[in-house]
Order: structure tokens, then sequence, then C-alpha cells
């Protein structure tokens, strides 16, 4: 499985932009970069995935470099339930017999400032 | 809101007892996953399912735990017998593989187990 490299810890003040980096200079062709976050006492949950082209939804915005070896994950403004431990994973697609599987590293513990 | 559904949500055992978790998936998901969460290892995965059938259990205790899935609206996680170092939150986790799709995983809110 491809491994991610992602910062510790990371801190921003709320209402501000925040950029997660996310390194992966050995993915495949067929990994989508996934995001999820997981709150205090909570299971993760999906923030947002994608392969090649940046992707916008309602949570987040997820940038990637042209030559994929890197990702960045955008939250626009930052509020106080963003904080979170955010985790950058590489997955192939489901293809024939294979399936989802997600390998969580250790993420970046994002903490925001009121 | 579809969800998915573990019980217990916290359990506390002595060592020796068996352990059964169990989780509902979403209704119409066709993957289920099991994690473990623990301080010290982080997530992780210790089984999945796709239709039902274990697709890799390779990160389980085998001596120790099993996990089925009688139906497709029920996942077991079995330890038996529990030790101290089973003690960690379990999430199980599901989502629907079709086609060539990706699937986004929606986890429960997890059964924290403490053995004693």
């Amino acid at each position: 499985d491809a491994k991610t490299t992602q910062p510790n810890s990371m801190e921003s003040n709320e209402e501000e932009p925040v950029h997660l980096p996310c390194n992966h200079s050995t993915i495949s062709g067929t990994d989508y970069i996934h995001w999820y976050r997981q709150l205090p006492s909570q299971g993760p949950e999906y923030v947002i995935h994608g392969l090649t082209s940046n992707v916008n939804n309602r949570m987040a915005s997820l940038a990637i470099a042209e030559d994929r070896k890197s990702s960045t994950l955008i939250l626009h403004r930052a509020t106080l339930r963003d904080a979170a431990v955010y985790y950058c994973i590489l997955s192939p697609l489901f293809y024939g017999g294979a399936t989802n599987k997600l390998i969580f590293g250790t993420g970046t513990l994002l903490a925001v400032q009121p | 809101d579809a969800r998915v559904t573990q019980t217990p949500r916290d359990k506390v055992t002595e060592m020796g007892q068996e352990v059964t978790m169990r989780c509902q998936p979403i209704l119409g998901h066709n993957t289920v996953f099991w994690y473990r969460q623990t301080m010290k290892q982080g997530l992780e995965l210790l089984a999945y399912f796709r239709n039902r059938a274990p697709l890799d259990d390779s990160g389980m205790p085998k001596d120790r735990f099993s996990a089925e899935m009688p139906d497709a609206t029920l996942a077991t996680l079995k330890i038996q017998p529990s030790e101290p170092r089973d003690s960690a939150v379990y999430f199980c986790a599901s989502g629907l593989a079709q086609g060539a799709g990706t699937g986004e995983l929606f986890f429960g809110e997890g059964s924290r187990l403490t053995v004693l």
C-alpha cells in the first residue's frame, strides 16, 4: 500500500482558511486520494476524495498536484467544530474483486483557536 | 439519516471472558469493515467483508478473534478469550462497492472495550 506523509499537528484561527498538506510520492495510477476526519470521541467521517482533478464539496476542497505526488485539503473557513484529526489515505479503485480498504496513518491533529 | 449502528457502546469485562460486538451496516451497503483504535497503534484494519464474504482478516489475531456476517444486516466481532491488551475502541464501517467506484465509508460510533 502506498504511504502518505502528513504533519503531526497544525493550528488555525477560527474563520480563517486552513491548508492541510499530504505527500504521497509513491502513489500509483489507480490510487484515489481520500480524506477522512475524526472528531473527538467519534468515528472517522468522510470528507472528500479525488483522483486527478481538484474537487470541491460542501465540506472542503481538495487540490491535487499535477504529478499527483502531493495534495492539499482546504477548509475555507475553519470553525471550532473542525478541530479533529485529518487523515489522508490512498486507496485503489473498486475494481473487479478489489475492495476499497482504507489504511489509516497517524493523520494531522488540527487545533482551531477562537 | 442512515447510519451504522454498533452495540454495545461500552463494555467492561474481565480477562478470559467472551466479548461479542455487533454492527448493523447501512441498508444496501455490501462492504463491511472492522477497525480497532488504540492510542499506541492508531486505527488498525482488522477484517473486511464484501457481499458477506470475508476478503481479508489478516489484521486480526486469529487465535482469539473471529468476524462473521450471519446476514446482510449484521456483522459480529468476537473475542474469546479476551485479554487486557484487547482494550480499545472498535469501529465498524460500511460502504457500497459497485463497478469502478471508490465508495465512501460510513463509520459507526464505536464500541469501547475495557478488559480488566
